[in-house]
């Protein structure tokens, strides 16, 4: 049972343009919600999170947007540059203490310059 | 540099001869993960550890052992490899646990033969 989804496994995007990358969950009791960054030969790098008390948090060009009630958040990158070429995870955890980190499967975006 | 190390980066072995991955992060953080990361599957959790001496079972724990005796290290034991374990194995630290992001090492493939 696949509790964070990402459904697509590819995006391409021309350098400048907004890249939206997605992300769906079934489990209700998780509450926040992590975005990460992985390129070839390295370990994901975290990017941005949000809590479920949030529906918007802002970082630069990096914007994670939640909404609870259709259990799905997205990424939003703007404007997407030619390294921000990666596989993107969406993942979510219950906090308050409780440490297991469920994962997607990732999300190959290529920017084209 | 902040860092979470972890050694060997590459290891090939044979079914049922025990090994060790070690991990080290150089940032005092309490918290601790492993992950596995297979193609189609994104990254499970197989362990993780609140403080020194205390670990708790991720989603694909079978097969592996952990132990935090130190709050650096935390390695991660395969008493009797066998070829499903053949993955790409991430350790990971954080200062305040899941919901505040995990700092990934660089990534260990094992294949076991």
């Amino acid at each position: 049972d696949q509790q964070v989804k990402q459904n697509s496994p590819s995006l391409s995007v021309q350098e400048g343009r907004i890249s939206i990358l997605n992300c769906d969950y079934t489990n209700s009791m998780f509450d926040y919600f992590l975005w990460y960054k992985k390129y070839p030969a390295e370990g994901p790098t975290f990017l941005i999170s949000i809590s479920s008390i949030k529906d918007k948090n802002e970082d630069g060009r990096f914007t994670v947007f939640l909404n609870k009630s259709a259990k799905h958040l997205s990424l939003h990158i703007v404007p997407s540059q030619p390294g921000d070429s990666a596989v993107y995870f969406c993942a979510a955890s219950r906090g308050g203490g409780y440490q297991k980190v469920t994962f997607g499967i990732g999300t190959k975006l290529q920017v084209i310059p | 540099e902040a860092q979470v190390t972890q050694n060997p980066r590459y290891l090939i072995t044979v079914t049922g001869k025990k090994l060790t991955v070690t991990c080290s992060q150089n940032m005092n953080h309490e918290y601790m993960s492993w992950y596995r990361q297979d193609p189609g599957l994104g990254l499970r959790q197989i362990y993780y550890s609140m403080n020194v001496e205390v670990t708790d079972k991720g989603d694909v724990p079978e097969g592996y052992k952990v132990s935090r005796k130190e709050k650096r290290n935390f390695p991660l034991i395969l008493e009797s490899p066998s070829p499903n374990q053949t993955s790409l194995y991430f350790c990971a630290s954080s200062l305040g646990g899941a919901s505040y992001g995990y700092t990934f090492g660089s990534g260990t493939r094992l294949t076991v033969v």
